[in-house]
């Protein structure tokens, strides 16, 4: 089974601060997803990546990086945090190899910004 | 881009009748249409796909119909059992040359009851 850790699982962030976000996969996944849930809006798409070294804009990018450093790990940096991305953030993997094109999400990390 | 429209944000439902979750998408390239499973407190997981190439998928409990010129695809779950109720999400893809970009409809909410 497909294993997609995040850390931390909660957190409480001040605006204006910083916010890092951490997702590991032991998937050997090429592909890297980080998406935020809220009511209203299902999952909706902030940054992927495709492999080391590589980041691309999902489709609410704005307010967030990310960064890849090697296959497993990819985070997603909040460099001031603001109320409105107060929500649950999901990490996931996949492969296009992979026969079912999966996607294998990680447990969630909830953020509240006050 | 894609948009995908997931018709009924919530759904009740006898024991062992059967449910049905509608989602309509919008790009006539999107060729892959999963859908994910959210039990309360927890994160997704996939249970069941259709690719383009097919109109109908079954999956022990699980159907999925395609209607690519309606550009509507379904869930169907027959013999509902209480461990069915979540959220379900749609999705779709048009599953480009890298990667598994997937724009998910904002869930529907299945409660089974007994």
């Amino acid at each position: 089974e497909a294993a997609v850790t995040q850390s931390p699982r909660n957190k409480v962030a001040v605006t204006g601060g910083k916010v890092t976000l951490s997702c590991n996969q032991t998937n050997n996944h090429n592909n890297m997803y980080w998406y935020r849930q809220d009511t209203g809006h299902g999952l909706r798409l902030i940054h992927y990546s495709y492999g080391a070294g590589s980041t691309e804009k999902g489709d609410i990018p704005d307010g967030y990086k990310a960064s890849r450093p090697s296959q497993e790990n990819f985070s997603l940096i909040l460099e001031l945090a603001t109320p409105s991305q107060t929500s649950v953030y999901f990490c996931a993997s996949g492969d296009a190899r992979d026969s079912q094109d999966t996607q294998y999400f990680g447990p969630g990390t909830r953020l509240l910004v006050l | 881009g894609e948009k995908v429209e997931q018709h009924e944000s919530t759904l009740s439902v006898r024991e062992g009748d059967s449910a049905v979750i509608n989602c309509t998408y919008t790009d006539t390239a999107s060729s892959y249409f999963p859908w994910y499973k959210q039990e309360a407190g927890k994160s997704l997981h996939f249970v069941i796909d259709i690719r383009s190439n097919v109109d109908r998928k079954q999956s022990q409990r699980l159907i999925v119909l395609l209607d690519k010129k309606a550009k509507r695809f379904s869930l169907h779950i027959t013999a509902t059992q209480p461990e069915d109720s979540a959220i379900y999400f749609c999705a779709a893809s048009d599953y480009g040359s890298s990667g598994n970009k997937l724009i998910f409809g904002i869930g529907t909410l299945l409660s089974v009851k007994p």
